[in-house]
């Protein structure tokens, strides 16, 4: 099955650097690849998505990139503020099956002020 | 609209006893899934349904069963809890549709096995 690693597990910076959180993906097949933010005692929440056939996605302070080839995307917040603080997960799926995302291990975001 | 609402959201279990989780959805969705986490872990899949009657084994479904009788509902059981079920349970749910990939989550089940 599809195995999905993420680093780093914990990652400091100061407010208004920028983030970056990287995965690998193990199944070719993937082709779907969301990024959800949790903030403490919260339901995860999707915050960036990006499918196969698209290299980058960004969302105002939010990009994401897909390298296929290399089987690994990562997330990119600039000008990170205090509520950027949360766990972050990356997640892939296969299109045409019933969706199921396999997740990485979370990466906790602090942004010292 | 509610959107996925969980129940209950506390619950401890002493080992053997039995219960059931349930998952609502107001958004017309084929796709529901129950997830659980774990400290320092992601999210992994228990069990998961592609539409009213059917339902499927995700990567950690042993100690638990599902049932969807109706599209709306997903339910998570657990026949004899173990302490190794302590954990935070998630149900989510999809469109399913071609252009629709987001999951919807809801707000947990905080689950202590004694």
């Amino acid at each position: 099955g599809e195995n999905v690693e993420q680093h780093p597990s914990t990652l400091s910076v100061q407010e208004g650097d920028s983030a970056v959180i990287k995965c690998t993906y193990s199944d070719s097949a993937s082709n779907y690849f969301p990024w959800y933010k949790q903030e403490l005692g919260k339901r995860p929440q999707l915050i960036i998505d990006i499918r196969s056939n698209v290299g980058e996605k960004k969302d105002q302070r939010i990009a994401v990139t897909l390298n296929k080839t290399a089987k690994h995307f990562s997330l990119h917040i600039t000008e990170t503020q205090p509520e950027d603080s949360a766990v972050y997960f990356c997640a892939a799926s296969i299109s045409g099956s019933a969706r199921q995302l396999t997740f990485g291990s979370g990466t906790q975001l602090t942004v010292l002020p | 609209n509610a959107g996925v609402t969980q129940t209950p959201k506390f619950r401890v279990l002493k080992t053997g006893q039995s219960m059931t989780l349930l998952c609502a959805q107001d958004m017309n969705h084929e796709y529901m899934y129950w997830y659980r986490q774990d400290p320092g872990m992601g999210l992994r899949l228990i069990h998961y349904s592609v539409g009213e009657g059917t339902t499927a084994k995700g990567e950690v479904p042993d100690g638990y069963n599902v049932s969807r009788l109706k599209k709306q509902n997903f339910l998570l059981g657990l026949e004899s809890a173990a302490p190794s079920q302590t954990s935070v349970y998630f149900c989510a749910s999809s469109y399913g549709g071609l252009a629709a990939y987001e999951q919807y989550f809801g707000p947990g089940t905080r689950l202590t096995v004694t």
